[in-house]
Formats: structure tokens, C-alpha cells, sequence
């Protein structure tokens, strides 16, 4: 069972359209990050979240906080092809010296 | 600046038999960590470091060995290869545990054990 579940797993959308991807857990996150991948890549960072409620803008990306720190999104408005990629989110639990623990990914591809 | 760099980026094994992969990093971050990333599982976290000459068990350890003997190196060992370690290895950094510079990810390495 994967601790944080991401959905949908795949969304294939024409260029243009607006998505929105989710992330979500039982537990509380003391901070979540939002990642991208391209193939044959290692995951890049788009953003981190640490405050409950907290909303970030990257261009035409928006990034949610759930209240609780159980749960984010991710908004994309008007999706460009250059979108296209494994969106990865990932939470820290608490204090001490543990990981980053990882969703199992939202593949998106953005047809011409 | 390089950032991440991982060697190598292919490797097919046959089962039973050892490899390394070695991860090198130019930041100077304390915090180093091994995930492995399967179709559907994200990434899973194998072992993990917290500075020079420290080392702690992930989410899936077993019959995976580490090492940091020198702070920008992470080397991770496959003692004796299995078919169900097929995957694309990924070694990441970090200033600290779960800093908002996030992690620095290597380009990966592919390896499959037949």
C-alpha cells in the first residue's frame, strides 16, 4: 500500500485543456514537494509546500496544500505539450532524519 | 556544475553475480539517499545517509549493501544479483532531510539481471 496515492495514473488531454492531479494520504506531511520527470531523467523539482492551506503559482501551474497537510494538487492551466512527463509528489513526515517518501507518479501526455 | 552523477547508465547482469554503482555529487550536501523506481510504484527508498560514514535502511534494504566513506560519494552494492532487482536505480541528494531546495536527482542507471 503506497502512502501517498496520486490519481488519475495516466491523463492523455489535447493541448490546451485545464488538468488537475492529486495526491493524497491518511498521514500528516510536514512539508510535500512536487517533482516532474521526463524520460530517461531523474525527477526535477517544481515546488515545495509546507504550510496547511498553502497555495503556489509556477507560470500556469498551481500547487495546493491540503489544511490538514494530508493532501495536495496540482492545477495546470491551458497544458502545452512541453507538460508532458511523470508528475511524482512527495511528503516528509514529521522531525528526525527519515526520506522523502514518494507517490507512485501521474503519467500525463498533452497531444498537439 | 555536474550536480548528481551516476555510473554507470546500463548494465545487464546475470543472476548471482555483484556489481556497484556509484553516485557522485559537487554540492557538498550532507544528505544522500538510493531509490529504485518500478512501472507504478514511484520510487522506493533503498538506504539512505546523513552525513560522511553514515548509513540507514530504506523502505526495501534487502539484498542491497552502501557505503559513504567520503561525503560526496554513495556507493550502493548488489552482493548477489536477482532477476526482481531489475529496475532503474536513482541516487539523490540534499542539503538536509527535507529541505525546500528538494532533492538533486543522478540521470539514473538501468540495470536488469537475467
Amino acid at each position: 500500500t503506497q502512502l501517498l496515492e496520486q490519481s488519475p495514473q495516466f491523463l492523455s488531454i489535447q493541448e490546451g485543456e485545464n488538468l488537475t492531479v492529486y495526491c493524497n494520504s491518511s498521514s500528516v506531511f510536514s512539508s510535500l514537494q512536487w517533482y516532474r520527470q521526463e524520460p530517461g531523467e531523474g525527477p526535477v523539482l517544481l515546488v515545495t509546500v509546507v504550510t496547511g492551506g498553502e497555495v503556489k503559482k509556477l507560470k500556469r501551474l498551481t500547487f495546493q496544500f491540503g489544511d490538514a497537510r494530508k493532501d495536495s494538487s496540482l492545477h495546470i492551466t491551458a497544458a502545452q505539450t512541453g507538460d508532458t512527463g511523470l508528475y511524482l509528489c512527495a511528503g516528509a513526515r514529521g522531525s528526525g532524519r527519515r526520506a522523502l517518501t514518494f507517490g507512485s507518479g501521474t503519467r500525463l501526455q498533452v497531444q498537439p | 556544475n555536474a550536480g548528481v552523477t551516476q555510473t554507470p547508465k546500463f548494465r545487464v547482469l546475470k543472476t548471482g553475480q555483484s556489481m556497484t554503482l556509484l553516485c557522485a555529487q559537487d554540492m557538498n550536501h550532507e544528505y544522500m539517499y538510493w531509490y529504485r523506481q518500478d512501472p507504478g510504484m514511484g520510487l522506493r527508498l533503498i538506504h539512505y545517509s546523513v552525513g560522511e560514514g553514515t548509513t540507514a535502511k530504506g523502505e526495501v534494504p534487502d539484498g542491497y549493501n552502501v557505503s559513504r566513506l567520503k561525503k560526496q560519494n554513495f556507493l550502493l552494492g548488489l552482493e548477489s544479483a536477482a532477476p526482481s532487482q531489475t529496475s532503474v536505480y536513482f541516487c539523490a541528494s540534499s542539503r538536509q532531510r527535507d529541505s525546500g531546495g528538494g532533492y538533486t536527482f543522478g540521470s539514473g542507471t538501468r540495470l536488469t539481471v537475467v
